[in-house]
């Protein structure tokens, strides 16, 4: 069966830092990628994706992922967070030859101070 | 109305009581979700209807039974709940089920249960 790992549950960082959150997958065939943010009482939004080709993709908000297939790895990376960052962000997976059922991680915390 | 809306957004109820969740999506998708956040646990998938027929029942105890009289509607019915079952229950839909890219889901705001 497919996991997730997130390798930090809370993140607290400065505005203008630079944010990098780890996500892991177990699964050893073909995988879509996802990362969704849910910010304070706002539902959860899909932040960005990746279904095939350029292993670097960009989402909104400045936000982007590299795939990186011998790793096993979707990591998210933002070069200058706002305040604005503040939110739960959760990487998720889903086998391309099953269903479609997605597996998510724990979630990583990000709290932006000004 | 846009995407995925949820009715009620909080609701607390006693452990002998039956309610319903409310789903509706409007964004024409074939597959609807329930999933259950708990604090500091992973997403649990709940349930998956596909063209109103579910596919799949994630070890769920009888206690919630789902309904999908359409694909644009999706219910969780709820009775004789325990005090760990409160959470927040998210909807989702989907374009279909496939492990292709129409399976990227949208989330309605959730539920918040509180049972006492």
């Amino acid at each position: 069966a497919q996991s997730v790992s997130q390798h930090n549950h809370h993140v607290i960082l400065s505005e203008a830092a630079s944010l990098e959150l780890g996500c892991n997958y177990s699964y050893g065939g073909t995988v879509n990628l996802f990362w969704y943010v849910q910010y304070p009482g706002q539902h959860l939004q899909l932040l960005l994706k990746y279904f095939s080709g350029d292993p670097l993709v960009k989402g909104i908000k400045g936000f982007e992922a590299e795939f990186i297939k011998s790793k096993f790895s979707f990591n998210l990376r933002k070069p200058s967070v706002q305040w604005s960052d503040t939110a739960e962000y959760f990487c998720a997976v889903n086998a391309r030859d099953s269903w479609g059922k997605l597996q998510f991680g724990a979630g990583t915390q990000v709290v932006v101070t000004p | 109305e846009t995407g995925v809306t949820q009715t009620p957004r909080h609701l607390v109820m006693g452990m002998t009581n039956k309610k319903s969740l409310k789903c509706e999506q409007h964004l024409g998708h074939n597959a609807m979700y329930w999933y259950k956040q708990s604090a500091k646990k992973p997403l649990e998938l709940m349930f998956v209807y596909s063209l109103e027929e579910r596919v799949e029942n994630n070890s769920v105890p009888s206690r919630f039974s789902p309904e999908c009289p359409n694909s644009s509607h999706l219910f969780l019915h709820l009775h004789t709940l325990q005090p760990e079952d409160s959470a927040l229950y998210l909807c989702a839909s989907s374009q279909d089920v496939s492990g292709g890219s129409y399976n990227e889901q949208f989330f309605g705001p959730g539920t918040r249960l509180t049972v006492l």
